[in-house]
């Protein structure tokens, strides 16, 4: 398995361009997640999708667009970027069962740059 | 509002010593804990889970401790390596809820 992937791993843009970053996990879980991650900010959410075509805002989702295309993938999309928006983004994906026992899994990341 | 606080914020220690980590929380109604840890440059990795029931769970030299009834938990680090320099983030769920919360970690650092 190779968990949670993540593409690109690196991205410098330019003020108002666009781009997606990709997230695909190959555990069947059925929620997953884009967060990014400040210094001295910790990590914030910002969209999920609890099951399969559902989406929902997070803590910090303005400028930001999701989609989740299946069980397996979803994207994040900055229309129009901004300086604000450098981050290192973390996708991440959860089974929730019975037990209580639900582990988060995530990806390593994509270090974004806007200039 | 749910939320979890980690202290020390930062922590400097020599090789070879032991550290706690603190984390308390008021998410309710609980559903587990977990502590990761994050390497610089990297995404965060479990190194335990603990629901209501557990009051320590232990993974190799990383040792986690719940007080339900005080919503506190602990980790603690045996023997600290080199290696062990890093992020620890505490993440308490809610039961019902999608959304997990996190705290703000604590980052060690260990010299030889």
């Amino acid at each position: 398995n190779a968990g949670v992937t993540q593409t690109p791993k690196f991205q410098v843009l330019k003020t108002g361009q666009s781009m997606t970053l990709q997230c695909a996990q190959d555990m069947n879980h059925n929620s997953m997640y884009w967060y990014r991650q400040d210094p001295g900010m910790g990590l914030r959410l910002i969209y999920y999708s609890a099951s399969e075509g559902t989406t929902d805002k997070g803590e910090v989702p303005n400028g930001y667009n999701v989609s989740r295309l299946n069980k397996r993938e979803f994207s994040l999309r900055l229309e129009s970027a901004a300086p604000s928006q450098t981050s290192v983004y973390f996708c991440a994906s959860i089974l929730f069962g019975t037990s209580g026992l639900d582990e988060q899994f995530f990806g390593p990341g994509t270090r974004l740059t806007v200039l | 509002k749910n939320q979890v606080e980690q202290s020390p914020q930062s922590l400097i220690i020599l090789e070879g010593k032991n550290c706690t980590l603190q984390c308390n929380y008021t998410v309710s109604p609980f559903s587990n804990l977990r502590w990761y840890k994050q390497d610089t440059g990297r995404g965060p990795v479990s190194l335990t889970i603990m629901t209501f029931s557990e009051n320590t769970k232990s993974n190799g030299r990383y040792t986690a401790t719940l007080d339900a009834d005080t919503k506190q938990s602990s980790l603690h680090i045996t023997a600290s390596q080199l290696s062990d320099s890093a992020s620890y983030i505490c993440v308490v769920s809610e039961g019902g809820s999608y959304i997990p919360t996190f705290g703000r970690g604590t980052s060690l650092i260990v010299h030889p």
